[in-house]
């Protein structure tokens, strides 16, 4: 199994950044796929998920209405949208699959 | 709100740690919490579901737990390799979220 964040990089507060996470090793449209972070010094925090099929997704209370969640089947890929983009943003993000395989994670500084 | 965990347990070599995790009857009370152990530098990796199952490869010095609304993470027999960030977590059926403890930093003297 394998998961590979890509899209990070430094931005400015107020825009917005798209996070991909491509997918290998398993049958990608059988899972369910996680986004978490973790700011710098600080413990891990859930995003968002989405389910196998893209039907239903979840956030966090503090994303909820910025960022978005979604998934291609087709590409083994899911993706994190991110607008209104803050300082409190600026963490590792990363991708997961049920909890029991992550990606490497990938750093997004929001910053001026 | 999130689970809450202590932030710092400290034991010895060959000693027993059991790191806890407390919730509500939404979260840990109603399906229980997988853990992560997450070293530093490195992903997290998950320890248990949470129906307190262990992945393949998980050493079988390590064990999870539910009482009530609390979870807890027992390692036995601590070696150098067991000094790491401990995180339980648990969907929580009144939020419909995922939510984390703030982490238990495990060292081992």
């Amino acid at each position: 199994v394998q998961l590979v964040e890509s899209g990070g990089g430094v931005v400015q507060p107020g825009r917005s950044l798209r996070l991909s996470c491509e997918a290998s090793g398993f049958i990608f449209s059988s899972h369910e796929l996680h986004w978490l972070r973790q700011a710098p010094g600080k413990g891990l925090e859930w995003v968002a998920v989405i389910t196998n099929d893209g039907s239903k997704k979840y956030y966090a209370e503090s994303v909820k209405g910025r960022f978005t969640i979604s998934r291609d089947n087709s590409k083994n890929t899911v993706y994190l949208q991110m607008n209104g983009l803050g300082v409190e943003d600026t963490a590792v993000y990363y991708c997961a699959k049920d909890f029991d395989d992550w990606g490497q994670g990938i750093l997004v500084t929001v910053s001026s | 709100a999130g689970l809450t965990q202590p932030p710092s347990v400290s034991k010895d070599l060959g000693q027993t740690a059991t790191l806890a995790c407390a919730g509500n009857s939404d979260n840990v009370g109603a399906e229980g919490a997988a853990w992560l152990q997450q070293r530093q530098g490195h992903p997290p990796k998950l320890l248990f579901y949470r129906n307190n199952n262990r992945p393949s490869g998980i050493s079988d010095r390590l064990s999870a737990s539910r009482s009530g609304n609390t979870a807890s993470l027992t390692i036995t027999g601590l070696q150098p390799e067991d000094e790491a960030d401990y995180y339980c977590s648990a969907w929580d059926y009144g939020l419909s979220a995922w939510v984390f403890g703030g982490g238990t930093k495990l060292t081992v003297l």
